[in-house]
């Protein structure tokens, strides 16, 4: 079965900080990995995935996000956070069945 | 490109009463998602379809809860009766085939309250 655990319910950082978000995975099949954004009242918008080509994946907005499969790790990061930034993030695996199982979400809070 | 299209976008009902959602996906998209967010938690999958077909409706309780996309296209949720519980919000998503490297693109949702 697969799972995603996200640590951190809640990251703050200030506006220039870097971003970094947890995403830790179990799968028992090559996972496929993505990372969502959710801002306040609209639906999720896909930030980037892991499809097994490059392990470093380059998303929108400036967002990035390493597989590490020694790890089982999918972090997310960004250098330098923008107040447009503030959001909530889910992570998800897919595996061998084909729907989207998601993380408990990260509300990143960005102050000035 | 219109995106996945929901409505109503909220709605507040008394408990044991019915409720429906309607989604409009994207375009082309032969497969459709209905999603469950409660307060704090991600999405979790109710039913997909694979055109008219329900392929995997495990997690739908199916004792009050219903769906149905007549002609492969739009789809309806619906809630008979609804409890307190079910406060949440409905999540439609589309991909253009089931595939597990497909993205799942998701509309606004519905914010239903059960009072």
């Amino acid at each position: 079965a697969q799972s995603v655990t996200q640590l951190g319910s809640h990251v703050s950082v200030s506006e220039g900080a870097l971003v970094l978000l947890r995403c830790n995975y179990s799968s028992s099949v090559p996972p496929y990995l993505f990372w969502y954004v959710q801002y306040p009242n609209q639906g999720l918008q896909l930030l980037l995935k892991y499809t097994s080509a490059a392990t470093l994946v380059k998303g929108i907005n400036g967002f990035e996000a390493e597989f590490k499969k020694s790890e089982t790790s999918f972090h997310l990061t960004k250098p330098s956070a923008h107040m447009s930034d503030a959001a909530e993030y889910f992570c998800a695996v897919t595996g061998g069945y084909n729907k989207l199982i998601f993380g408990a979400g990260t509300r990143l809070a960005v102050h000035p | 490109e219109a995106g996945v299209v929901q409505s109503p976008r909220y709605k507040i009902i008394e408990k044991k009463q019915p409720v429906a959602f309607w989604c409009n996906p994207i375009s082309g998209h032969n497969t459709l998602y209905w999603y469950l967010q409660n307060l704090g938690q991600g999405p979790e999958l109710l039913i997909r379809y694979e055109n008219e077909e329900a392929v995997d409706d495990s997690q739908l309780p199916k004792d009050r809860f219903s769906a149905e996309r007549l002609k492969g296209v739009d789809s309806t949720l619906k809630i008979q009766p609804a409890e307190l519980g079910d406060s949440a919000v409905y999540l439609c998503a589309s991909s253009s085939t089931g595939g597990i490297r497909e993205t799942q693109y998701f509309g606004p949702g519905t914010r239903l309250l059960v009072l």
